[in-house]
């Protein structure tokens, strides 16, 4: 079973605040991704990481920052939140290897912006 | 996504089988997947198949995989309430590690 966790797990804020979403795992996997899904709809890669002090932006543009300074801990930053970032937000994270590795995810962070 | 294609919905009754469709459109994929994902969750891995094999069983799933038809599916004996979820297909491709999803099939298992 994967442990991988991120919190909060809902968060209600008004516009133009800032806010970080944290996802930690305790599997000491080196690549960590970030997506962004509407409820039921596909997922949408905006942010990964291969390893520490290594960030890329995904496929869907997002005015969302990520850092990577610990292997385990892989933050997503909203400097100004606004309603058209309401969304869930899925983290998740996979091995390294010759083999492709599975990605296991979190529970999510569902964010409503007013 | 534009790659990955589901059908959006499937019903089916308590102990039948459900069998979900995925087309993808990369030949280069290396491996498929099933996620399922519970309401207000996030995506539980189901299973995976490497793309030079056919099928692949675990317990209640058989994935199979018709690579010329670029075409996966997924079946679910005895399909019981629990069941319920939306399930997304996904490839990876070539090299890299990044997975491309298909939209999701809502299932729903009536009683």
């Amino acid at each position: 079973e994967a442990d991988i966790y991120q919190t909060p797990r809902y968060l209600v804020i008004g516009t133009g605040k800032k806010i970080t979403l944290e996802c930690s795992q305790t599997m000491g996997h080196d690549k960590m991704y970030w997506y962004q899904q509407d409820p039921g709809m596909e997922l949408h890669l905006i942010h990964y990481s291969y390893g520490v002090n290594s960030t890329e932006k995904g496929d869907l543009s997002s005015e969302s920052t990520v850092s990577r300074i610990r292997t385990e801990h892989f933050p997503l930053t909203l400097e100004s939140a606004r309603p058209s970032h309401t969304s869930q937000y899925l983290c998740a994270s996979s091995e390294s290897g010759a083999r492709h590795q599975p990605q296991h995810f979190g529970d999510g962070t569902r964010l409503s912006i007013l | 996504g534009e790659d990955v294609e589901q059908s959006l919905f499937l019903s089916v009754r308590e102990g039948d089988s459900s069998v979900i469709n995925c087309t993808y459109t990369d030949s280069s994929s290396t491996y498929l997947y099933w996620y399922k994902q519970e309401p207000g969750a996030g995506l539980q891995l189901l299973t995976y198949i490497f793309s030079n094999m056919d099928m692949k069983q675990d317990q209640r799933l058989t994935v199979l995989l018709n690579k010329k038809d670029k075409h996966l599916s997924l079946r679910i004996a005895d399909t019981q309430t629990g069941d319920s979820a939306i399930y997304f297909c996904a490839e990876s491709k070539g090299s890299s590690y990044k997975l491309i999803f298909g939209s999701g099939t809502r299932l729903l298992v009536r009683p």
